[in-house]
């Protein structure tokens, strides 16, 4: 089935620093979504980006298909931001429901 | 707007015990799925339903049996705890299976003792 590789593994920012996270999976994908999971445990979903650049906010998501990565870009970092971001895609071509690396955690520090 | 409620929000339980932990959701929508998360492991797929009455079984359905009665609401079983189990399970719905985005639960956190 699919994998997906998350790197770094943890990331420490001083607020107002930029991070750049990354994702790699093992085959092509028609879905590619970031989550940020709160120290709390909720989901969240931020981006459902298969392909192409988009922006929400003060992040960005690269998604090159060919090359099977996604970047997620944080601009000028918070303390809410602080937590751990997740990259998932869809499980195979026939089977619906995602796979999901381990994640990033981020922390933001004053 | 809608949101996903589950409960219990935790559960503790006993080796051997059948545990059934619950899903609402209020988007109307068709796709429903359930996860679960281990420390050092990422979300895997329990189970997920394309419609009402429909199951169709994830990476890691062995030892859950799950139910969507209605719409809005998709049941999940735990048939025989483990022992010592520890355990996040996640919640998710979205509009249709493919290309669509998914929205999660707060999660039911599992113990068994």
């Amino acid at each position: 089935g699919q994998q997906v590789q998350q790197s770094p593994a943890s990331l420490v920012l001083q607020e107002g620093e930029n991070a750049e996270l990354q994702c790699n999976f093992s085959s092509t994908a028609t879905q590619l979504q970031w989550f940020y999971q709160s120290p709390g445990g909720s989901l969240v979903s931020l981006l459902s980006n298969p392909s192409g650049t988009k922006h929400t906010g003060r992040l960005t998501s690269t998604t090159v298909t060919k090359e099977r990565r996604s970047s997620l870009h944080i601009s000028s970092s918070q303390t809410t931001d602080s937590g751990t971001y997740l990259c998932a895609i869809d499980r195979n071509n026939y089977a619906q429901g995602l796979t999901f690396g381990l994640g990033t955690r981020v922390s933001v520090f004053p | 707007g809608g949101i996903i409620t589950q409960t219990p929000k935790f559960l503790i339980g006993q080796e051997g015990q059948k545990l059934t932990l619950k899903c609402q959701q209020n988007f109307n929508h068709d796709t429903m799925y359930w996860y679960r998360q281990d420390s050092g492991k990422g979300l895997r797929l329990i189970y997920y339903s394309i419609t009402e009455n429909d199951l169709q079984k994830g990476d890691l359905s062995e030892g859950y049996d799950a139910s969507r009665e209605k719409k809005s609401s998709f049941s999940l079983t735990v048939t025989s705890a483990q022992k010592n189990e520890m355990a996040v399970f996640l919640c998710a719905s979205s509009i249709e299976a493919d290309q669509d985005t998914q929205y999660f639960g707060p999660g039911t956190r599992l113990l068994v003792l």
